[in-house]
């Protein structure tokens, strides 16, 4: 049973540029969440999919948006990139019949900005 | 608003039992959360209790919760070389689906 995997492992932009990252769920999940981790620090939620829509978000700018496809996966974008954007970005998956109690994360995606 | 807070650091001797504290602030939270994560890695998640429950034990990990103080503990019996990682603390509040996470207490085991 493959856990949360998350592409790509990582990646380097310049400021200004836009950038990507990948989640796939757990088996059987449906409801995806990113987080941003900065170094040091407890990750911060940016905010929750599920069935294809944004349900929740987080103190982040309109920079930060995501998307969720019909087989769960997700997506989040970062544009107009800022130094600050560096950091471990987190996915979590989880299952909305189990009222979402267990969220299992994936290995991150390390994001630095130049 | 949801806060929570943990200690920095603790340093333990292989074998003792350790205890790292958390201190939340919201009172609607439903599910409090422990996670583990090592270095370069993604957050583990250990054990989780329900907001109506007082304790719960899972092998070695034993979780206290004190709802009147907003007060969590996780407690690792017979620490190892291999729980050397920083644990967060974690809450969700009830309505909810975002969890907020504490700083992390980094937990040192000297052999």
């Amino acid at each position: 049973d493959a856990g949360v995997t998350q592409s790509p492992t990582h990646l380097i932009k310049t400021r200004g540029q836009q950038v990507t990252l990948r989640c796939s769920p757990k088996s059987g999940h449906d409801t995806v969440s990113w987080y941003q981790q900065a170094l040091g620090q407890g990750p911060q939620f940016i905010f929750q999919y599920y069935e294809e829509e944004e349900r929740q978000r987080g103190n982040f700018p309109d920079r930060f948006s995501g998307h969720q496809f019909p087989n769960y996966s997700s997506e989040l974008n970062v544009n107009a990139l800022l130094l600050g954007d560096s950091a471990l970005y987190l996915c979590a998956s989880s299952d909305e019949d189990r009222n979402l109690r267990e969220q299992y994360f994936g290995p991150g995606t390390r994001l630095t900005v130049t | 608003g949801e806060d929570v807070e943990q200690s920095l650091f603790l340093s333990v001797r292989e074998g003792d039992s350790s205890v790292i504290n958390c201190t939340y602030t919201d009172s609607s939270s439903t599910y409090l959360y422990w996670y583990k994560q090592e270095p370069g890695a993604g957050l583990q998640l250990l054990t989780y209790i329900f907001s109506n429950m007082d304790m719960k034990q899972d092998q070695r990990l034993t979780v206290l919760l004190n709802k009147k103080d907003k007060h969590l503990s996780l407690r690792i019996a017979d620490t190892q070389t291999g729980d050397s990682a920083i644990y967060f603390c974690a809450e969700r509040a009830g309505g909810y689906q975002k969890v907020t996470f504490g700083t992390g207490t980094k937990l040192q085991v000297i052999p």
